[in-house]
């Protein structure tokens, strides 16, 4: 039962570097959402996705960009890293139906952009 | 939009002593959702609660209930009977209704919980 599963655990980058964050969940879930928590502020939404091939920009999108190319999976991409963004990314997964709003979380990414 | 406030930083609990976080918010909306999550240190988001804006019963999961004030947009959580396993960042979030679409969270800036033995 492995619900929604972020790689890497852990990542390092210096600036300017690109990479690709992936999250896949097993749930059967509509809906996907990026977030990011940096101290003191909480979890702040990056873009969000209510299904396949459809993407929408949250509260903080600039310099990401995001792929939805199947139900299971939501990758967040940053083009040219940038110290700010270091920060802990969240990936996380809920039905569309108003009963089962509820989200579900992956364990987060740790990125540092040196 | 819509914004959360959670006013209290940093509180600490006695073991089996009973302790309540606070949490406020601001919306337009008449239809929306409030939740209650736990970071512990593992960093992992776990829901603790759920309320639905249009029910008046407050929502009750075992040691954890909610005191839930629609006109004063007042949302505290309740923990009876503290363990130590309740030591965590605790989120307040908010959602409004949007029928069939996407549910996206605000997140209020979190207060540590301490309980201490």
């Amino acid at each position: 039962n492995a619900g929604v599963t972020q790689t890497p655990k852990f990542q390092v980058l210096k600036t300017g570097q690109s990479m690709t964050l992936q999250c896949a969940q097993d749930m059967n879930h509509n809906s996907m959402y990026w977030y990011r928590q940096d101290p003191g502020m909480g979890l702040r939404l990056i873009y969000y996705s209510a299904s396949k091939g459809t993407t929408d920009k949250g509260e903080v999108p600039n310099g990401y960009n995001v792929s939805r190319l199947n139900k299971r999976e939501f990758s967040l991409r940053l083009e040219s890293a940038a110290p700010s963004q270091t920060s802990v990314y969240f990936c996380a997964s809920s039905m569309v139906t108003v009963a089962k709003n509820i989200q579900y979380f992956g364990a987060g990414t740790r990125l540092s952009v040196l | 939009a819509q914004t959360v406030t959670q006013s209290q930083p940093e509180m600490s609990v006695q073991e089996a002593e009973t302790v309540t976080l606070s949490c406020t918010y601001d919306t337009s909306e008449n239809n929306y959702y409030l939740f209650w999550y736990k970071q512990p240190p593992s960093r992992q988001m776990i829901l603790v609660i759920r309320q639905e804006a249009y029910k008046q019963q407050n929502a009750t999961e075992n040691r954890f209930s909610v005191n839930f004030q629609k006109a004063a947009k007042s949302f505290s959580l309740k923990i009876s009977d503290s363990q130590l396993g309740d030591t965590a960042m605790y989120f307040c979030a908010f959602t409004p209704y949007s029928g069939a679409g996407s549910y996206q969270l605000t997140f209020g800036k979190g207060t540590k919980l301490s309980v201490i033995p």
